[in-house]
């Protein structure tokens, strides 16, 4: 059974760096037939997709946060891992990863986690 | 303002059927596979139905969707209190380079 679980402070001060990872089990992260994503849900609003990487990389990022985004894959730990810089309070949502057939279909998703921007 | 169009609630009674609709353009939903999500207060998003109408393994058959040129829908036959969730409908997006999600639907089971 395939688990996702995402880890990292629950609190970043405004203009820090937002740092998430996402550890998987139950299955590898190096199948081929996966993609691995992150998608964010601001309280009490829609879901917003952030990014999707393969396992090999080559990531690709949602247009409106591209210039703070960066997502990376740690094959030998089997996780993937999400960056934001220079946070602000817009930046605070339930993040949850999740594994992707195909572009968008994401059949597996972590729990999530609430991260929140605040000084 | 979202990419993709849903109405922001819907409602049923047991039984009943009920269709949930998700407009795009030509450049998202026009032109790409349709997902949909369904999502319990508190919990994560679960994918629904993907590839514009197929089921992931335990979905009910109650659930169904469609795609016809630059909208979707999401139909739900033999209404249950369980199925009061909010829906999202999602797709890719050729201009923006994007995956895109509707603002959601919340279905309220009378």
């Amino acid at each position: 059974q395939l688990q996702l679980q995402e880890s990292g402070p629950g609190l970043v001060k405004p203009s820090e760096t937002l740092s998430l990872t996402c550890s998987v089990s139950g299955g590898s992260i190096s199948n081929t037939k996966y993609y691995w994503g992150w998608i964010r849900q601001p309280p009490g609003k829609g879901l917003e997709w952030i990014g999707n990487i393969y396992y090999s990389g080559s990531p690709y990022y949602n247009p409106s946060l591209k210039s703070r985004v960066t997502i990376s894959v740690d094959t030998s730990k089997n996780q993937f891992s999400l960056k934001l810089t220079s946070v602000t309070a817009a930046d605070t949502a339930v993040y949850y990863c999740a594994r992707l057939f195909g572009v968008t279909a994401a059949d597996n998703w972590g729990q999530g986690t609430l991260v929140t921007v605040s000084s | 303002q979202s990419v993709l169009t849903q109405p922001p609630s819907t409602s049923g009674t047991p039984g009943q059927r009920v269709t949930i609709f998700c407009s795009g353009t030509r450049s998202n939903i026009g032109s790409s596979t349709v997902e949909w999500y369904q999502q319990f207060p508190g919990t994560a998003p679960k994918l629904l139905i993907y590839s514009n109408y197929q089921r992931p393994s335990g979905v009910p058959d109650r659930f169904s969707g469609s795609k016809s040129g630059t909208s979707a829908s999401l139909a739900i036959s033999g209404l249950q209190s369980e199925d009061e969730a909010d829906y999202y409908c999602a797709a890719w997006d050729d201009s923006l380079n994007g995956w895109v999600f509707g603002g959601g639907t919340k279905l309220t089971v009378l």
